[in-house]
C-alpha cells in the first residue's frame, strides 16, 4: 500500500525557516517525481515545487523561487521542502504528492502558519 | 506558465443528476491533464489522468474528455460523496498548474 506521511509544519514568525518532510512507502521511491502542493485557508490548490527521481532536476513556482528548496534522500524514501524567508502569505496546508500520470498519491498534509 | 481556467465556479445539481465541469488551458497541454476531487478537510483524490483515463478504483460515473486546450469532466449521476470541489491540473509543462476549482453543491 502506498503511503505518504507529511510532517514538520508549525507556527513560525515572518522571516523564519521551516523544513517539511514527506516519508514515502509502498512504491519504488527513486523512480518517481515528487511534488509539494499547498492550499491556503479557504483557497485552491497551488503547486509549489517538484523534483525528479534522481534529484538531478528541481522546479519551483515563481512565488517561492529563491526562498524554498526541494530535495530528496532516496536511501530514506523521503522528500524535503526547506522553506526560508517565510511570509504571511505562505500560510497553508502543505501536501506532498507522487507524480504518476498526474498526482496519483497525496500525503495527509501539514499545516504551516506564518504569523507574528 | 500555463493558466488553467475552470467553469463554472459553482455548480448546483440535484442528487442523481448529471454534472458537467469545464477546464480550459491557455495553451495546448495535449492530453496531459488530470482531475481531482477534494472533500472538506481532506487531501485531494486522483480521479482522471491523461484527460480521459479513470484512476484505479474510480467509479464509472466519472468520465473525462478533451485534448489540447478544452477539457470536460462529467459525473453521470451525482452521489452524496460527489458534492465537493473539483480541480483540473496540467502536467505537460513546468510549472505544473491547477485550475481554481469548481464547487459542486446540492441543489
Amino acid at each position: 500500500e502506498v503511503q505518504l506521511v507529511d510532517s514538520g509544519g508549525g507556527l513560525v514568525q515572518p522571516g523564519g525557516s521551516l523544513r517539511l518532510s514527506c516519508a514515502a512507502s509502498g512504491f519504488s521511491f527513486s523512480s518517481y517525481i515528487m511534488n509539494w502542493v499547498r492550499q491556503a485557508p479557504g483557497k485552491g490548490l497551488e503547486w509549489v515545487s517538484g523534483i525528479v527521481g534522481s534529484g538531478g532536476s528541481t522546479y519551483y513556482a515563481d512565488s517561492v523561487k529563491g526562498r524554498f528548496t526541494i530535495s530528496r534522500d532516496n536511501s530514506k524514501n523521503t522528500v524535503y521542502l526547506q522553506m526560508n524567508s517565510l511570509r504571511v502569505e505562505d500560510t497553508a496546508i502543505y501536501y506532498c504528492a507522487m507524480h504518476n500520470y498526474g498526482f496519483q498519491y497525496w500525503g495527509q498534509g501539514t499545516l504551516v502558519t506564518v504569523s507574528s | 506558465e500555463i493558466v488553467m481556467t475552470q467553469s463554472p465556479a459553482t455548480l448546483s445539481v440535484s442528487p442523481g443528476e448529471r454534472a458537467t465541469l469545464s477546464c480550459r488551458a491557455s495553451q495546448s497541454v495535449s492530453t496531459n491533464l488530470a482531475w481531482y476531487r477534494q472533500k472538506p478537510g481532506q487531501a485531494p483524490t486522483f480521479l482522471i489522468y491523461d484527460a480521459s483515463s479513470r484512476a484505479t478504483g474510480v467509479p464509472a460515473r466519472f468520465s473525462g474528455s478533451g485534448s489540447g486546450t478544452e477539457f470536460t469532466l462529467t459525473i453521470s449521476s451525482l452521489q452524496s460523496e460527489d458534492f465537493a470541489v473539483y480541480y483540473c491540473q496540467q502536467y505537460n509543462n513546468w510549472p505544473r498548474t491547477f485550475g481554481q476549482g469548481t464547487k459542486v453543491e446540492i441543489k
